[in-house]
């Protein structure tokens, strides 16, 4: 299957700072990359869909100006967590789309670890 | 939108037992089957997919069923292994949409 990287792996800030968290896809391009956010035990939320060249479209709920996702080029999209504070602490985790004759595939990152204290 | 129901929650399962994970959904465009498997603090990896133009698909231990009349899907893992213990997740989408995840089903496979 196709390869996603995420960085950081894991991340520890002090409230108020912003993080910044990149999702790449390594051996295809992702005109459309998707941001999860998975707390322990639960599924997996969907925050953002992410499109190469143009707005990110956010899900209901999801603060847009505290989740900023820049989606600059075909193989990378990035999610700045804004003035973090501890209830943003979390597992986020990216994926990228992956369309291959006409069939769409979704592939995951190793995901991020973020700690605000 | 779409609404995806995966049942049970939690198997236990005897290794070499077979294991059945079974999901939901409510779109009835939706074509697109994936199952996920994410083990303890590491990414969902993907372990199968059908789509709607199969009933049924194989890959070695795994197999996936679809009935799109009554729209549900099941995973079917059999001679199951402690390696196979993770949470497993099923996910509907229909095209141009995004994935719906189901809630999950942590296995546990005791040797």
């Amino acid at each position: 299957g196709a390869v996603v990287s995420q960085h950081p792996s894991r991340v520890i800030c002090k409230s108020g700072t912003s993080v910044k968290i990149e999702c790449r896809s390594l051996d295809f391009q992702a005109t459309t990359m998707f941001w999860y956010r998975q707390f322990p035990k639960q599924s997996l939320m969907l925050m953002a869909t992410s499109n190469e060249g143009s707005k990110a479209t956010y899900e209901q709920g999801v603060e847009k100006d505290k989740f900023l996702i820049n989606h600059a080029s075909l193989t990378l999209s990035t999610l700045t967590v804004t003035s973090a504070h501890p209830e943003d602490s979390s597992f986020y985790i990216c994926s990228a789309r992956d369309v291959d004759r006409g069939r769409e595939t979704q592939y995951f990152g190793p995901g991020t670890r973020l700690l605000v204290l | 939108g779409e609404n995806v129901e995966q049942h049970p929650s939690t198997l236990s399962v005897q290794e070499g037992d077979s294991a059945v994970i079974k999901c939901t959904y409510s779109d009835s465009a939706s074509n697109y089957f994936p199952w996920y498997k994410q083990e303890l603090g590491k990414r969902p990896q993907l372990i199968i997919d059908i789509r709607s133009n199969v009933g049924e698909k194989k890959d070695q231990r795994i197999a996936v069923t679809l009935n799109k009349t009554a729209k549900h899907f099941s995973l079917h893992i059999t001679e199951t292994q402690p390696e196979d213990s993770a949470v497993y997740f099923c996910a509907a989408k229909a095209a141009g949409n995004k994935l719906t995840f189901g809630g999950g089903t942590r296995v546990l496979v005791k040797p």
